[in-house]
């Protein structure tokens, strides 16, 4: 099976700006999670989708939003970016939302904001 | 979730067992120990979980001790491209929050010849 793809791998904006990146989870897999990771603040959870709904949500600012699509499919939206917005931006599918599925990671989209 | 407590850094020969130790005294009951790793700058790669019995797959063996409050993964036979950061999670298992998987700052395992 193909693993978790996120695209574009590297990305770079200014500030104001708003970007979307995209997650295709493995196959089958219908939960889609976003983390937010940077230096200072490590890996943070950001939200989960399971079945176009969200279903759980981290401590970020409403800037921050998420959907999914009906084959899975998750994109992640920031707007009006702030340099604090850099960060690895990393998805994880599992095959159901919750229980003890693992989550597979993507490798991630590398934000750099200027 | 419960919290986690790891060493910071281990430093470990080629080719011996790296022992990479995980405290989680608060666990509850129904929490599973889900060890992930990360090599620099690459997404968390998934590499194994326990509830109470001890597991083994190929990449690693977990050991949960009896009363659940700690484990300690092996990588039997560490290898250069183990150098990582090690990741200790403790996950629920109810719906709304084991999708959150809570990383602390994990083990830096450096792997020399």
């Amino acid at each position: 099976k193909a693993g978790v793809t996120q695209t574009p791998r590297y990305l770079i904006k200014t500030r104001g700006q708003q970007v979307t990146l995209s997650c295709s989870p493995i196959s089958g897999h219908r939960s889609v999670s976003w983390y937010q990771q940077t230096p200072g603040q490590g890996l943070q959870f950001l939200f989960e989708y399971f079945s176009e709904t969200q279903r759980n949500k981290g401590n970020f600012p409403g800037r921050f939003s998420g959907r999914q699509f009906s084959n899975s499919r998750s994109e992640m939206n920031v707007s009006t970016l702030e340099l604090g917005d850099s960060a690895l931006y990393l998805c994880a599918s599992s095959s159901l939302a919750g229980s003890t599925d693992t989550q597979y990671f993507g490798p991630g989209t590398r934000l750099t904001v200027l | 979730d419960a919290k986690t407590t790891q060493p910071t850094s281990m430093d470990c020969a080629e080719g011996r067992a790296a022992n990479l130790p995980c405290n989680h005294s608060t666990i509850s009951g129904n929490e599973y120990v889900y060890w992930y790793r990360q090599i620099h700058s690459q997404g968390p790669q998934y590499i194994i979980h326990g509830l109470k019995n001890n597991e083994t797959n190929e990449m690693a063996s977990l050991i949960i001790t009896e009363d659940r409050k700690s484990s300690t993964l092996i990588l039997p036979h560490a290898t250069l491209r183990d150098t990582a950061v090690y990741y200790c999670i403790v996950r629920g298992r109810d719906t709304g929050t084991a999708s959150k998987l809570t990383f602390g700052t994990g083990t830096r395992l450096q792997v020399t010849l």
